[in-house]
């Protein structure tokens, strides 16, 4: 069974401070990917996601993810906060063949002015 | 492009009403749909997945006779939310194509 982990509920950093919102992942094959952000009352905005190819994915909004296939990870990360990137931050797992998503419990990033 | 929409956007009604939720894939087809729902502070879990001319495949401890799905186009899927109590009160997601819709926020009174 497929499964997505986000450790941290919540995580808090300085503006201007790097950030990483941690995710790792449990599949059977190849995985794809996502991290999706969640603005209060809307829906799912896309920031990238990991197929094959380079680990390291850069996305949206200068967002990028590495992807570590021995630690089973895809964490997102940020090299200068934004108080305007504080928002929820969902990874997802999706296999091959499919558009059925698992996400993680989510992680609300907060960056404090 | 290619967009999935949802509509309403919100919806608000009285206990033991029953309420429909729209689906729609613009500009693609889809003839698989799937529908989450995510509690307050919570993560987004899948309800079901939608399939165009069949039967919907409910997740494990998701009542099919409480949340009727109906996807009788490739471009369409309803959600109905049936003899609504506060509990369904819920923010409602559809999916298609990898797309995500923008959801429905239902308030049940």
């Amino acid at each position: 069974a497929q499964s997505v982990a986000q450790p941290e509920d919540q995580v808090n950093v300085a503006e201007g401070n790097p950030l990483t919102v941690k995710c790792t992942y449990s599949v059977s094959g190849n995985p794809y990917l996502f991290w999706y952000v969640q603005y209060p009352n809307r829906g799912l905005q896309f920031l990238l996601k990991y197929i094959t190819g380079d680990n390291l994915v850069k996305g949206s909004y200068g967002f990028e993810a590495e992807f570590n296939k021995s630690q089973t990870s895809f964490h997102l990360k940020k090299p200068s906060a934004l108080v305007s990137d504080s928002a929820l931050y969902f990874c997802a797992v999706r296999s091959w063949g499919t558009y059925k998503y698992i996400f993680g419990t989510g992680t609300r990033l907060k960056v404090l002015a | 492009g290619a967009v999935v929409s949802q509509h309403p956007s919100w919806v608000i009604c009285k206990s033991g009403t029953s309420v429909k939720i729209e689906c729609r894939s613009l500009d693609f087809q889809a003839t698989t749909m799937f529908w989450y729902r995510q509690f307050p502070k919570q993560s987004l879990m899948l309800m079901a997945t939608s399939n165009e001319g069949s039967k919907a495949t409910y997740e494990q401890g998701v009542e099919k006779d409480k949340f009727l799905i109906n996807h009788a186009s490739l471009t369409l899927s309803t959600l109905t939310v049936t003899s609504a109590h506060p509990e369904d009160s819920s923010f409602y997601i559809c999916s298609a194509g990898g797309l995500f819709g923008p959801g429905t926020r239902l308030t049940v009174l």
